[in-house]
């Protein structure tokens, strides 16, 4: 079973510019979760997502961070402009049902903003 | 709102130690995961639970409802093991929002 692809692996940017990360969760899977996971800290929730729909934001900077998931399958997560805090780890993470199921996790994106 | 807590943060540990890792929560849950993140950040999941004990391997997980607190043990430990552990707890509210500890980086010495 191929498991949640993202890409790019690894990202270096200047502040101010914009980034784009990509990811495709395990097929059939309903529940898709971006995380950013700043150094020596547990990954935050930015999104989640339900199929095409937004289940919680709460946590996503909406005035610099985007996501969509068009189709309910993969999905971008958008950084617009980018600024120095922003450096982390991108997790894209998706679990067959909302509840009590198993998340698999993908390998994640590690931005750098310099 | 959970707050998840675990303990050690950093372990050293010769190769063959019996390691634990524990994990504590503050509010009731739905379930328990317990996650491995090697160097460059990918993260696998190794335990999903709700209750009582699970094992895999050399791997075992338990859980104590009650107390609100679970470990990861590792038995005959291996440098392959060294990794960062997570605790992740989700909620009870019908949307499985998962809340992080900050990890136990585990090292083990040949």
């Amino acid at each position: 079973e191929a498991g949640v692809a993202q890409s790019p692996r690894y990202k270096i940017i200047e502040k101010r510019q914009s980034v784009a990360f990509w990811c495709n969760p395990i097929s059939g899977h309903a529940t898709l979760y971006w995380y950013q996971q700043i150094l020596g800290q547990g990954p935050k929730l930015l999104i989640q997502f339900q199929n095409n729909g937004v289940v919680d934001d709460s946590q996503l900077p909406k005035d610099r961070f985007s996501a969509e998931r068009l189709k309910g399958v993969d999905s971008t997560l958008k950084i617009q402009p980018a600024k120095l805090e922003d450096s982390a780890v991108y997790l894209c993470a998706s679990s067959l049902l909302r509840t009590n199921t198993e998340a698999f996790f993908g390998q994640g994106t590690r931005l750098t903003v310099v | 709102k959970n707050e998840v807590e675990q303990s050690p943060q950093n372990l050293t540990a010769q190769e063959g130690e019996f390691i634990t890792i524990n994990c504590s929560y503050s509010v009731g849950i739905s379930a328990l995961h317990w996650l491995q993140q090697h160097p460059g950040g990918g993260i696998v999941s190794l335990f999903m639970l709700s209750s009582g004990k699970k094992k895999h391997g050399r791997l075992i997980a338990t859980i104590n409802i009650q107390e609100k607190h679970s470990s990861l043990h590792i038995t005959a430990s291996h440098p392959r093991d060294s990794a960062v552990y997570i605790c992740a707890v989700g909620s009870n509210f019908g949307n499985e929002k998962l809340t992080f500890g900050t990890g136990t980086r585990l090292t083990i010495i040949p």
